[in-house]
């Protein structure tokens, strides 16, 4: 159970454009979910946070108008990379609170960004 | 806050051989804690988990760890290494104290390397 589908897995998108990664909660409702970025051989940093039907949280550092983030229902939150460059590839990882605790967390298979 | 220091980007031991991983966390409150495998351009995958309760965490593939408060460490450990093993672990913390971010505080990462 408790199972977080993220797509697409990998995407090459041109300079300029916008990509819309999707993570969904296949078995359970998630009124929380988060977005990770990790660089090549780094660890996992927070984005952002997103609640069910409110507006996301940003970490500091990171631009909200750049990473759109929605999270319009309990099984969908998607991130828009809005107007991509070069250093915005990375891969990016959604992940799901199980319950309303804090002990159980679940993650997508995250998403390959190249920008070209 | 809290933080993870995770000793060691890098550890390599022989197949059949202990796996040890450091893990040292900072936080305010008891922490909730967690060990993730990453292998790559995949998510991540719960290996265990310390919440309450005791403090010797058995997880899956032959893993546990044990949770050291007064060494604030939450070292994993494998009695005989497979080749399979070979990947990247994280080491996180849960913020539950409701003050602060939802999600969770990696460490950099250990990249184990399993010799033949």
């Amino acid at each position: 159970g408790a199972v977080v589908s993220q797509h697409p897995s990998w995407v090459i998108c041109k300079s300029g454009t916008s990509v819309k990664i999707e993570c969904r909660s296949l078995d359970f409702q998630a009124t929380t979910m988060f977005w990770y970025r990790q660089f090549p051989k780094q660890s996992l940093m927070l984005m952002a946070t997103s609640n069910e039907g409110s507006k996301a949280t940003y970490e500091q550092g990171v631009e909200k108008d750049k990473f759109l983030i929605n999270h319009a229902s309990l099984t969908l939150s998607t991130l828009t990379v809005t107007s991509a460059h070069p250093e915005d590839s990375s891969f990016y990882i959604c992940s799901a609170r199980v319950d309303q605790g804090y002990s159980g967390y679940t993650f997508g298979s995250g998403t390959r960004l190249t920008v070209v | 806050a809290q933080s993870v220091t995770q000793l060691g980007s890098h550890v390599s031991v022989s197949e059949g051989a202990l796996v040890l991983l450091r893990c040292n966390y900072s936080s305010s409150v008891p922490p909730y804690l967690f060990w993730y495998v990453q292998y790559p351009n995949q998510g991540l995958q719960l290996l265990l988990k310390y919440t309450t309760g005791a403090t010797l965490v058995k997880g899956i593939n032959g893993f546990e760890a044990e949770f050291k408060k007064s060494e604030t460490s939450f070292h994993l450990t494998k009695p005989s290494a497979h080749m399979s093993d070979a990947a990247e672990y994280f080491c996180a913390v849960s913020d539950y104290s409701g003050g602060g971010a939802d999600g969770l505080t990696f460490g950099k990462g250990t990249h184990l390397i399993i010799q033949p």
